[in-house]
């Protein structure tokens, strides 16, 4: 069954530390991958998609995030996080014309 | 327009009652999602457009959710028989030519079933 896993709820940072989300998915081929943002009351802004060669992708806002094969994982990092960063962080997955599967979401607060 | 709209922002509703969620994607984008989020959760695909081939009803969790498309423009999601459970905030995205270049979405409906 394809599926996305954010083991992560809830991540707490300070202002200034790095920063990784972690994401995991279950897909028949291999799939592209994104990462959404959502800021309270906001709609999801892409931050970074990956679709195939060069497999770490550099994405909005300095984030970043590496596509690895092997773990079927697709992390999201930041070296140092900015208080405006706080928001609900979603992975996804999906190729071609298939709807895209979500996972569940982590909720990073920063504090500074 | 420049991007995806979504209207009503929020809807409060009695329990029983029916309830149309509007959603206008971005022009020429041929392919339209909606997707549920319930507190708390990740987002659930709900149904999805593109072009004139027939629907992807396959997340409508029931037989009270329906949603129609006129062309490549509106979309229109109708809950008959609103209950608790689908109180919800309810996105709709559009993408170019469906593929997986990655959707904008809207601001969503926040619905409120009581």
């Amino acid at each position: 069954a394809q599926s996305v896993t954010q083991p992560d709820i809830h991540i707490t940072v300070s202002e200034g530390a790095s920063l990784e989300l972690r994401c995991n998915y279950s897909y028949g081929a291999t799939p592209y991958l994104f990462w959404y943002v959502q800021s309270p009351g906001q709609g999801l802004q892409l931050l970074l998609k990956y679709f195939s060669g060069d497999t770490l992708v550099q994405g909005i806002k300095g984030f970043e995030a590496e596509f690895k094969r092997s773990q079927s994982s697709f992390n999201l990092r930041k070296p140092s996080v900015h208080w405006s960063d706080a928001a609900e962080y979603f992975c996804a997955v999906g190729r071609n014309t298939d709807k895209l599967i979500f996972g569940t979401g982590t909720r990073l607060q920063v504090f500074p | 327009g420049a991007g995806v709209s979504q209207s009503p922002s929020n809807k409060v509703t009695e329990k029983g009652k029916d309830v149309e969620l509007r959603c206008d994607p971005i022009s020429g984008h041929t392919a339209l999602y909606w997707y549920r989020q319930r507190l708390g959760q990740g987002l659930e695909f709900l149904i999805y457009f593109q072009g004139n081939s027939a629907p992807d009803k396959s997340g409508l969790p029931s037989d009270r959710f329906s949603a129609e498309r006129t062309g490549e423009s509106v979309s229109t999601l109708t809950i008959q028989r609103t209950q608790q459970e689908d109180s919800a905030v309810y996105l709709c995205a559009s993408s170019l030519d469906g593929r997986g270049y990655g959707y904008t979405f809207g601001s969503g409906t926040r619905l409120t079933v009581v």
